[in-house]
C-alpha cells in the first residue's frame, strides 16, 4: 500500500490531444506533490499544494500543464495538446514538511 | 535553487561486498537528505533519510553520512545482496520544501 493512488496507470495518446491524471491520497495529508521522471533520470519537481492551495510551480510546467486539487484531497494534473516530449511518468507524492515523501506508482504517459 | 549532484551513475559489486554512492549539494540552506530506491517499473521508495543536525544514520545494512561543510552526503550499503540492484536517487530538501533528485546509480550486485 503506497497511500496514493493514481490512475490510470497507463495513457498513451496522440500529440495534440488533452490527457488528465488523477492522484488520490489514502489518508489526509496537506502536501500533495507532482514530479514527473524520464527515462534514466531522478524525479523533477513540477508543482506542490497545501491542502487546496498551489504553493510552487517548476519553471518545467509550461502554461500547457495545470494542476487543482479542489477540495484539499485528490488532485489532478492536465496537459493540454500534448507533445512527445511530455511522455514520462506522472508521478504524485504526499509527505511533510522536511519529512519523507511517499510516492504513487505513478501514471506513465507516451505520446504518438 | 538547488543542484545534486550523484556519483557514479552504474556501480558494480560482488554479492557480499559493499556500496558506496556519492551526493553533492549546492544550496547550504538545505536541511534533509532522503535517498530512494527505484526498481524496474515501480516507484521510488524511501530507504533512509537524514537530518542536517546529524552527521551519521544507520538502519542494518545501510548507512548514511552527511557532511555539512563540505555539502556532501553518501549512502553505505554493507553486504551487498542481489534484491539490492536498483537505481539509487539522492536528493536534498530546501527550507521551502521541495526535494531536487540527483540522476540516480544503477547499482548491480554480482552474484
Amino acid at each position: 500500500d503506497t497511500g496514493v493512488s493514481q490512475d490510470p496507470r497507463h495513457k498513451i495518446t496522440k500529440r495534440g490531444q488533452n490527457v488528465t491524471f488523477r492522484c488520490d491520497p489514502i489518508s489526509e495529508h496537506n502536501r500533495l506533490y507532482w514530479y514527473r521522471q524520464t527515462l534514466g533520470q531522478g524525479p523533477e519537481f513540477l508543482t506542490y499544494f497545501q491542502n487546496e492551495a498551489q504553493l510552487e510551480k517548476s519553471r518545467l510546467l509550461s502554461d500547457r500543464f495545470s494542476a487543482e486539487r479542489p477540495k484539499g484531497s485528490f488532485s489532478t494534473l492536465e496537459i493540454q495538446r500534448t507533445e512527445q516530449g511530455d511522455s514520462a511518468m506522472y508521478l504524485c507524492a504526499i509527505g511533510g514538511y522536511n519529512s519523507p515523501l511517499h510516492f504513487g506508482n505513478g501514471t506513465r504517459l507516451t505520446v504518438t | 535553487g538547488e543542484n545534486v549532484e550523484q556519483h557514479p551513475s552504474t556501480l558494480s559489486v560482488q554479492e557480499g561486498d559493499s556500496a558506496v554512492i556519492k551526493c553533492t549539494y549546492s544550496d547550504s540552506a538545505s536541511n534533509y537528505f532522503p535517498w530512494y530506491k527505484q526498481e524496474l517499473g515501480k516507484r521510488p521508495q524511501l530507504i533512509i533519510d537524514i537530518r542536517s543536525n546529524v552527521g551519521e544514520k544507520k538502519d542494518q545494512r545501510i548507512a548514511v553520512t552527511l557532511n555539512k561543510t563540505a555539502k556532501h552526503f553518501s549512502l553505505h550499503i554493507t553486504e551487498t545482496q542481489p534484491e539490492d540492484s536498483a537505481v539509487y536517487f539522492c536528493a536534498a530538501t530546501t527550507p521551502g520544501g521541495q526535494l531536487t533528485f540527483g540522476s540516480g546509480t544503477q547499482l548491480t550486485v554480482l552474484p
